[in-house]
């Protein structure tokens, strides 16, 4: 069971779009639509931004998306703001009745 | 609203045991698979256990399996992860998580506030 791969870091301006990538394999993200990702701030329980792949719970910003191709999930954050600086952990159902999670990305504002 | 909340975390020495709970409230517990998740020290999610609605399903990571045991009392509202043959790297916060949108397959929207697990001697 390793662990999804995710850039250590990402960052960028305010108001500017980032992508975090998030590759698995064909066991996990290639064969399941079961993504989620979580943003967490210090200190602080993770709280659900995207799950199954591109659905956004009610409650989160529509400047939050996301996508996948083959292996590699996707979170792309638009109009960059402040309150995004966190570490966000993306998830996967696998193929042996588990999940996996990220390595993690902190998000830097700039 | 929805709270869930965890106890019974705390110092043990390695090889020794330990049992965490998640007091569910706010919502149907008997509805919804819930999972734990464990977080080390500076260090990033890993899933642990989950257990569907009337604990007739569940899994555990590769890390934990066959030292780790999950359960749930839907009378109670609470679900509970023993441990036993602690090592140093199952210090962590554990974390227990409803899953509420996708029958046990991860996508977590209440997370409980933690409750710290250090195996020490």
């Amino acid at each position: 069971q390793s662990a999804l791969t995710q850039p250590a870091s990402v960052s960028g301006s305010p108001g500017q779009s980032i992508t975090i990538s998030c590759t698995g394999t064909s066991s996990d993200v290639g064969s399941y639509n079961r993504v989620s990702w979580y943003q967490q701030s210090p200190g602080k329980a993770p709280k659900l931004t995207i799950f199954d792949v591109s659905n956004r719970p009610s409650g989160v910003s529509n400047r939050f998306s996301g996508s996948k191709s083959a292996n590699t999930a996707s979170l792309t954050i638009s109009g960059l703001q402040a309150e995004d600086e966190a570490d966000y952990y993306c998830s996967s159902y696998t193929n042996s009745s588990t999940l996996g999670f990220g390595t993690g990305t902190r998000v830097t504002v700039l | 609203e929805v709270q869930l909340v965890e106890s019974g975390g705390g110092l043990v020495q390695p090889g020794g045991s330990l049992r965490v709970s998640c007091a569910a409230s706010g919502f149907t517990f008997s509805n919804y698979w819930m999972h734990w998740v464990r977080q080390a020290p500076g260090k990033g999610l890993v899933w642990v256990s989950r257990m569907n609605s009337d604990g007739s399903s569940i899994s555990y990571a590769d890390s934990v399996k066959g030292r780790f045991s999950i359960s749930r009392d839907n009378v109670k509202n609470t679900l509970y992860l023993q441990m036993d043959s602690l090592r140093a790297e199952d210090t962590a916060v554990y974390y227990c998580a409803r899953d509420g949108y996708s029958y046990g397959f991860g996508a977590f929207d209440y997370w409980g506030q933690g409750t710290m697990v250090t195996v020490s001697s």
